[in-house]
């Protein structure tokens, strides 16, 4: 079965710092890969998602994730956060032919002005 | 367009006590899911259906947990009896139901279990 690993469960930084988020997941078939924003007392909203061709995808709010195929990665990453980027991220897997998500366990993003 | 909705928004209950969850999915949608959200244990699916039948509930913890679907614009998640571990934030979701579609949340149900 697959699974999804976020390595990073809490991350500091200060605006304008580079963000850079790790997920790796586990299946060795065709994946489509996503990346789920939570920003406080919300519900989970899409920041972008891969599903073939370039793998570097671009996001909404300036995030972009690369898919390394060779490395069963999908890292997110912002060269400059912002205060509003605060929210816990989550990367997720569907596989198998379903549109069923697996999630990782999330990361949470603060950011300080 | 309305969004996934989902009632009640919070519940406090007392241990035993029946809950049930509703959901109304996005219209034209054909995939529903009811996801688990706590601090332990993440983002966890509970079930999904697929055209009002339930393909997966693998994630339902036990059987004090049950899921319908009757029709396609509902669906409710029941917890019977409910215990103090239950309490969690109960998302549904949907999506057109193909691979790779982007699924859609709802605002979830805060449930707090006394």
């Amino acid at each position: 079965a697959q699974s999804v690993s976020q390595h990073n469960h809490h991350v500091i930084l200060s605006e304008a710092a580079s963000l850079e988020l790790g997920c790796n997941y586990s299946y060795g078939g065709t994946v489509n890969l996503f990346w789920y924003v939570q920003y406080p007392g919300q519900h989970l909203q899409l920041l972008l998602k891969y599903f073939s061709g370039d793998p570097l995808v671009k996001g909404i709010k300036g995030f972009e994730a690369e898919f390394i195929k060779s490395k069963f990665s999908f890292n997110l990453r912002k060269p400059s956060v912002q205060w509003s980027d605060t929210a816990e991220y989550f990367c997720a897997v569907n596989a198998d032919n379903t549109d069923k998500l697996i999630f990782g366990t999330g990361t949470r993003l603060q950011v300080f002005p | 367009d309305a969004g996934v909705i989902q009632s009640p928004r919070h519940e406090v209950t007392e241990m035993g006590q029946e809950v049930t969850l509703r959901c109304k999915p996005i219209s034209g949608h054909n995939s529903l899911f009811w996801y688990r959200q706590t601090m332990m244990r993440g983002l966890e699916l509970l079930i999904y259906f697929n055209n009002n039948v339930p393909i997966d509930d693998s994630g339902m913890p036990e059987d004090r947990f049950s899921a319908k679907m009757p029709n396609a614009s509902f669906s409710t998640l029941k917890i019977q009896p409910s215990e103090p571990r239950d309490s969690a934030v109960y998302f549904c979701a949907s999506s057109a139901g193909s691979s790779g579609n982007t699924i859609y949340f709802g605002e979830g149900s805060w449930l707090t279990v006394v």
